[in-house]
């Protein structure tokens, strides 16, 4: 069965360019996490969707920063105007149920993101 | 506010060692705790979860250990090997879907 697929899997753009990263969750999973990782803050949560709504977007660092889930197959994260400070990886992750805990979510391999 | 935190940070440790991961976190009324395993540039693939009813949760050579009360949970490989080396986090969750993650512990196995 195919994981969680995340594109690109790198990504190097000027600062100020607009980035967009993609991410399709596993078949049937109704909740999404979107993560970045950095050295300095390690593993953060962005924002979670249920059954393609935001649920919780606290984590979303700046008003630049966007998600959307149009359908339960896809999934955007949009950084614009983008800042070398959003250097990292980001990590779309899935699982079933409400997000409540009780299922392992499943990490796709990330994008690593280099904003020059 | 939940702050998780693993030691060593780095372990360094010969084919065929048993080893003790350790985590801890500050607020002992979590409702799992998971451990993960990430391999450089790839995700973070779940190993095992421990619910906070459970003390313990095994899966092949690995088992994991958890007590609430002190806030504490360890993760221990059996008879380690080369392709077990890799970053290992753990991750408490008060019963929400937000997950507090640990600084993780980078291990290297060596043939």
């Amino acid at each position: 069965d195919a994981g969680v697929i995340q594109s690109p899997r790198h990504e190097v753009t000027e600062m100020g360019q607009e980035v967009t990263l993609r991410c399709k969750p596993i078949s049937g999973h109704n909740s999404l996490f979107w993560y970045r990782q950095t050295m300095m803050r390690g593993l953060e949560l962005l924002i979670y969707f249920n059954n393609n709504v935001p649920i919780d977007d606290s984590g979303m660092p700046e008003d630049r920063f966007s998600a959307k889930m149009p359908n339960a197959s896809f999934s955007t994260l949009k950084i614009q105007p983008s800042e070398p400070r959003d250097s990292a990886v980001y990590f779309c992750a899935s699982s079933l149920g409400t997000g409540g805990g009780d299922q392992p979510q499943h990490f796709g391999d990330g994008t690593r993101l280099s904003i020059l | 506010k939940q702050e998780v935190t693993q030691i060593p940070a780095a372990l360094s440790v010969p084919e065929g060692e048993n080893l003790v991961l350790n985590c801890s976190f500050t607020d002992s009324a979590i409702y799992n705790l998971q451990w993960f395993r990430q391999d450089p540039g790839k995700g973070l693939t779940s190993l095992l979860l421990i619910q906070s009813s459970q003390r313990e949760q095994t899966s092949g050579r690995l088992n994991a250990s958890l007590d609430k009360s002190s806030g504490r949970s360890t993760l221990y490989i059996a008879a380690s090997q080369p392709g077990d080396s890799a970053t290992y986090l753990c991750a408490v969750t008060s019963g929400t879907y937000k997950y507090i993650f640990g600084t993780g512990t980078r291990l290297k196995v060596l043939a």
